[in-house]
């Protein structure tokens, strides 16, 4: 079965500071693909970034990058000179491919809070 | 990406009343699903919507509970049947905005829940 652990539940930074997000991942699958979500006070849900199991070179946003690492089954997010408009909970969510199976698994999540 | 929509955004309800929630999408897309997400916790998959089919229900979700409905390839319903408190969350839909050819997962804003 497969699993994601964001193992830090709250983090809290001061503004211009970076942050790393950890995600690990669990799964069986040579295919699979992982997501990362971020969900403002809101509530609503929004996309990140997506990357599949083969693409393992990192990826930079703007202020957004993550590191792929298949050896540690690691997807991890940072955020560099944060703002106070980072500050939401973000969620990792893992998709198995096979047939048509696109259902995510999440995460907790990870609570950030950037202070001004 | 698609536009999802979703009614209501939110409501209160009594116990022991159903609700049904609609998601609407602005372009066909082949896979809809349905996530609850609990106060204060992560997304946990309902159930696969499945245009012209029964709906497929993860563990711990059943379909007299959790009736869906998905006439077409733009539009789905989820019914929460004899509400309980333990009801209370928000739920999301979710779209694969491409037919087949694509991991990518949209969000509907979410409908919040509260059961009195």
């Amino acid at each position: 079965a497969q699993k994601v652990t964001q193992a830090q539940t709250e983090i809290s930074v001061v503004e211009k500071e970076d942050v790393t997000l950890d995600c690990v991942y669990e799964t069986r699958d040579t295919t699979y693909y992982l997501f990362w979500y971020k969900q403002p006070p809101s509530g609503e849900l929004v996309f990140l970034i997506r990357r599949n199991s083969f693409d393992e070179q990192n990826e930079i946003s703007g202020r957004y990058s993550w590191n792929f690492q298949k050896s540690t089954s690691s997807f991890n997010f940072t955020i560099t000179a944060s703002q106070v408009v980072d500050s939401a909970v973000y969620f990792c969510a893992l998709s198995e491919s096979g047939g048509s199976n696109y259902k995510l698994t999440f995460g907790k999540g990870t609570l950030l809070t950037v202070n001004p | 990406s698609a536009v999802i929509s979703q009614k209501p955004s939110r409501d209160i309800c009594q116990r022991g009343t159903s609700l049904t929630i609609q998601c609407q999408v602005d372009s066909q897309v082949t896979m809809m699903f349905w996530y609850r997400q609990q106060p204060g916790q992560s997304l946990t998959l309902i159930a696969t919507a499945n245009q012209g089919s029964e709906a497929t229900y993860e563990s711990g979700f059943v379909i007299d509970k959790f009736p869906i409905s998905r006439p077409n390839l733009t539009f789905s319903t989820l019914t929460v049947s004899n509400m309980s408190p333990e009801d209370s969350s928000i739920y999301l839909c979710s779209v694969s905005p491409k037919l087949g050819s694509s991991y990518e997962q949209y969000f509907g804003p979410g409908t919040r829940l509260t059961v009195t």
